[in-house]
């Protein structure tokens, strides 16, 4: 499973726009890569899930460029309710893959009023 | 549906007695995971299980033991219980689809602190 590199935290304030990067040097071609996000005393929640250019759901964006070594999440105009831990993963999708997830430190956003 | 649930929320154990925690879940997933999530720390894999009667070790196996007896339960057993094991517990499904573990199911979780 290939390493992820991402800030330990970030500050925002409601209504901006945050990116978050992630570095993953060591992708492999059947790799995807994943986001999830945890509230405090949650679970773990996916939020999105991409292999290459753009992908856009209800709740995020995420930016993945040509070479694939690194991805950004884009949350749009925030809220104080976004503030939570941003994992980013990359895994096998492939056949067989029995679906073992490496979970960083992540990142921690505060988003301030 | 109730998606994944974890029996006991919390709770607290002296060194060396035993428990064992409950998951459930009712969306028909094959593939099951147990957690544990200390402060300020990513989640880190115990065990899981493709299937029913399955189970396999995951990164921090070592004090814990597991059973998938049916295939919508997944229990996460300690023996005896030491401080070091003081964390919180996610329970966890995905998808039986090939290639679809990527995207899993968490439970709340249980706080687990022993003393």
């Amino acid at each position: 499973l290939a390493k992820t590199t991402q800030p330990i935290s970030m500050d925002s304030y409601e209504g901006q726009e945050v990116n978050i990067t992630c570095s993953h040097n060591n992708i492999a071609t059947n790799d995807y890569i994943t986001w999830y996000q945890q509230f405090p005393s949650q679970g773990p929640r996916f939020i999105i899930q991409g292999y290459k250019t753009k992908v856009t759901n209800e709740v995020a964006s995420l930016f993945i460029p040509a070479d694939r070594k690194s991805s950004t999440l884009s949350l749009p105009r925030v809220s104080l309710s976004d503030t939570a831990v941003y994992y980013c993963l990359v895994g096998d999708k492939s056949s067989g893959n029995t679906g073992k997830l490496i979970f960083g430190q992540g990142t921690t956003l505060q988003v301030k009023p | 549906n109730a998606g994944v649930t974890q029996t006991p929320k919390f709770r607290v154990l002296k060194t060396g007695q035993s428990m064992t925690l409950l998951c459930a879940q009712d969306m028909n997933h094959e593939y099951m995971y147990w957690y544990r999530q200390d402060p300020g720390m990513g989640l880190r894999l115990i065990h899981y299980s493709v299937g029913e009667g399955t189970t396999a070790k995951g990164e921090v196996p070592d004090g814990y033991n597991v059973s998938r007896l049916k295939k919508q339960n997944f229990l996460l057993g300690l023996e005896s219980a030491a401080p070091s094991q003081t964390s919180v517990y996610f329970c966890a499904s995905s998808r039986p689809e090939a290639g679809s573990g990527l995207e899993q199911y968490f439970g709340p979780g249980t706080r687990l602190t022993v003393t």
